[in-house]
């Protein structure tokens, strides 16, 4: 399995450009989430996934997009780029919890975006 | 707002010694998980503890548990260069929205 794949690794944009972060994973997991990490900071959640067609906002929404249209693929799209969102975008999934089990997270590798 | 905040958010020990490290949170649970990230790498699943559990080991990992002061610590014993990594602390939600909230994290720096 390749587990959680992320592309680009690396994005250079200009402010009002428009750009997709792609996320895939290869282990049928239903639950997916997009977040953002920032120096000195932990992540921060911008949306998450609890299966295809469905998705919420977490705590950082503003300014970016997500659809959820197969249980593999869940794009993470910029809509008009702003220096504030220059981060590390991290994908992450999961099993869905149970009573049983919880959900342990399975993280991409991330990409880099700096917004100029 | 971090539902998780780790205490200290920096510590440099040498090896062999212990690192432990402490994550407060502040709404009810259902799980607490610990991450470690390496240095431009993505996070890693240590350990997950219940919230009704109030210890559990892995290797050379003793992570705790007290619902009632809203606090877990992670322990790292006879520490490894290679443990050298920023290390977070994740909260699950026992109700509402069902996704992870993350602290801000603790930098590990083990010295050879």
């Amino acid at each position: 399995n390749a587990g959680v794949t992320q592309t680009p690794k690396f994005q250079v944009l200009k402010t009002g450009q428009s750009m997709t972060l792609q996320c895939a994973q290869d282990m049928n997991h239903e639950y997916m989430s997009w977040y953002r990490q920032d120096p000195g900071m932990g992540l921060r959640l911008i949306h998450y996934s609890v299966g295809a067609g469905i998705t919420d906002q977490g705590e950082v929404p503003n300014g970016y997009n997500v659809s959820r249209s197969t249980t593999e693929d869940f794009p993470l799209r910029l809509l008009s780029a702003a220096p504030s969102q220059t981060s590390v975008y991290f994908c992450a999934s999961s099993h869905r919890p149970t009573s049983g089990t919880g959900y342990e997270q399975y993280f991409g590798p991330g990409t880099r975006l700096t917004v100029t | 707002s971090q539902q998780g905040e780790e205490d200290p958010q920096a510590l440099s020990i040498q090896e062999g010694e212990n690192a432990t490290m402490n994550c407060s949170y502040k709404t009810s649970i259902n799980n607490l998980q610990w991450y470690r990230q390496n240095s431009g790498r993505g996070l890693v699943h240590l350990i997950l503890i219940r919230s009704n559990e109030r210890e559990k080991h892995s290797g050379r990992l003793r992570v705790t548990l007290d619902t009632s002061k809203k606090s877990s610590s992670l322990l790292i014993t006879a520490s490894r260069a290679a443990d050298t990594a920023s290390y977070f602390c994740a909260t699950a939600p026992d109700r509402g929205r069902r996704a992870l909230t993350f602290g801000s994290g603790t930098r590990l720096q083990v010295q050879p």
